[in-house]
C-alpha cells in the first residue's frame, strides 16, 4: 500500500485559506467515506482534526472542513491563524482492516 | 478524560524483539479497536497495524512493512494493548503511538508515543 500523496508545504497569510490535498486511489480514498485529517505540532501527539471527510469532532473550529471528489481529499484552513501553523496529515481506509496515511504537508503562517 | 500511555520503548540490537505496553483508561477498553502508528525522527506518520475489540473478534492487521514481524494483542482485563515486535531492523526506530478508535475508522485518541531505537 503506497502513502496517499500530498504536498510537502503549503503556506498563506493570516486571514486567507489554504487547500491541502491527500491523492489516492479508488481502492483506498476514492473507494471509502473514511478519510481524516490530523494537525500535529512539533514535538505534540497528533489530533484529529476531520474525520469520515467532512465531520468535526466536538472542540474543532469550523475553520476546518473537509471534502473529497473521486480520488483526492482536501483539508480547507480558513482565515488562517498562527496557530495553525503545523503538520498535516490524511489518512484514509483502505480495505480489510488496512490504512495508509499521506506524506504530510507542512502549513507555514506567513 | 481518555489516556492512553505507551511504555517499553529502549534500544535493541537489529535482530532483536521487542514489546511495547498500551495502558488505557477513561473509557470502556473492550469497546475500542486500538491501532498502533509510528513516526521515525523528522519523517511522516506510519499506519502499523490494529486489533478490533471484541465485537470484531479482536481482528488484527498490519502494514506490509511490519505484516509477520510484529504481533498486536490486547489484554482487556488489564485495559492493555500490546505490540511484539521482533526481527527488527534500523528502520524500525521511531517513536510509536498507542491510538484508540471507538469506530474502527477515525483515530481518534492518541497517547505521548514511547521511542524505539534499533541499533548496534
Amino acid at each position: 500500500q503506497s502513502a496517499l500523496t500530498q504536498p510537502p508545504s503549503a503556506s498563506g497569510s493570516p486571514g486567507q485559506s489554504v487547500t491541502i490535498s491527500c491523492t489516492g486511489t479508488s481502492s483506498d480514498v476514492g473507494g471509502y467515506n473514511f478519510v481524516s485529517w490530523y494537525q500535529q505540532h512539533p514535538g505534540r501527539a497528533p489530533k484529529v482534526i476531520i474525520y469520515e471527510v467532512s465531520k468535526r469532532p466536538s472542540g474543532v473550529p469550523d475553520r476546518f472542513s473537509g471534502s473529497k471528489s473521486g480520488n483526492t481529499a482536501s483539508l480547507t484552513v480558513s482565515g488562517l491563524q498562527a496557530e495553525d501553523e503545523a503538520d498535516y496529515y490524511c489518512i484514509s481506509y483502505a480495505g480489510s482492516k488496512n490504512f495508509v496515511f499521506g506524506t504530510g504537508t507542512k502549513v507555514t503562517v506567513l | 478524560e481518555v489516556q492512553l500511555v505507551e511504555s517499553g520503548g529502549g534500544l535493541v540490537q537489529p535482530g532483536g524483539s521487542l514489546k511495547l505496553s498500551c495502558v488505557a483508561s477513561g473509557f470502556t477498553f473492550s469497546g475500542s479497536a486500538i491501532h498502533w502508528v509510528r513516526q521515525a525522527s523528522g519523517k511522516g506518520l506510519e499506519w502499523v497495524g490494529r486489533i478490533g475489540g471484541r465485537g470484531n473478534n479482536f481482528a488484527t492487521s498490519y502494514a506490509a512493512s511490519v505484516n509477520g514481524r510484529f504481533t498486536i494483542s490486547r489484554d482487556d482485563s488489564k485495559n492493555t494493548a500490546y505490540l511484539q515486535m521482533n526481527s527488527l531492523k534500523t528502520e524500525d526506530t521511531a517513536l510509536y503511538y498507542c491510538v484508540r478508535s471507538p469506530d474502527g475508522y477515525n483515530l481518534a485518541y492518541w497517547g505521548r508515543g514511547t521511542l524505539v531505537t534499533v541499533s548496534s
